[in-house]
């Protein structure tokens, strides 16, 4: 079985100010690993994906990640947010030949100005 | 790049009654498609995955006679929520993989928004 965790439901920061999401899996095997951003009364736009190679990935925006195998995690990082940032942020999890990612319960942002 | 488009966006619909929705894959060809629902205040449920050449796979709590699913090209697919009730309000989203170009990444649509009254 596969789970990801999103161990925070909401944060809270100021603009400027830098950010780290935090996203932990549970899999046995190699993971493909996502994180998705919706805003309000939108659908899920991709931020970026991890397959393998260098564990730090860049996305759009100034977003990137980077995977731990050893810690199971797939945080994401900005150095510098925005108000617009504002969204709910979903890590999620693939594997091999699964084309149906599991999804975290999102971490909800907000951005104060 | 790659898009995915949903129609409609939005739907109000009597309870006991039917919503069909669509999603159109621009771009690419959508050799794979994902169904999700994000009930209010929850995470997404996958309710099938549909891939070309191969039957459509239900998850567990959700079945064909309830949520028909047509995949007839790598461009389109259509589910319907047959006699929608409040428990199946929510927000569907249809999720396509492009061939083995991207790998495993799935492209979201806007989304179709079932409310249910």
């Amino acid at each position: 079985a596969q789970s990801v965790t999103q161990p925070d439901a909401r944060v809270t920061v100021s603009e400027g100010a830098s950010l780290q999401l935090r996203c932990k899996y549970s899999y046995s095997g190699t993971p493909y690993l996502f994180w998705y951003v919706q805003y309000p009364r939108q659908g899920l736009q991709l931020l970026l994906k991890y397959y393998s190679g260098d564990p730090v990935v860049q996305g759009v925006n100034g977003f990137e990640a980077e995977f731990s195998k050893s810690n199971s995690s797939f945080h994401l990082r900005k150095a510098s947010v925005h108000w617009s940032d504002s969204a709910v942020y979903f890590c999620a999890l693939g594997s091999g030949g699964n084309y149906k990612p599991t999804f975290g319960k999102g971490t909800s942002l907000v951005v104060h100005p | 790049g790659a898009l995915v488009y949903q129609y409609p966006r939005r739907t109000i619909c009597k309870s006991g009654t039917s919503m069909r929705m669509e999603c159109q894959a621009v771009g690419f060809q959508a050799t794979s498609v994902a169904w999700y629902r994000q009930s209010p205040q929850k995470t997404f449920e996958l309710i099938a995955l549909s891939t070309v050449n191969s039957a459509i796979k239900y998850e567990q709590n959700f079945t064909q006679e309830k949520f028909p699913i047509s995949h007839p090209n790598l461009s389109f697919s259509s589910m319907t929520v047959l006699n929608a009730y409040l428990e199946d309000r929510g927000l569907y989203l249809c999720g396509a993989r492009a061939g083995t170009s991207s790998g495993n990444t799935l492209y979201f649509g806007e989304g179709s928004r079932l409310i249910v009254v």
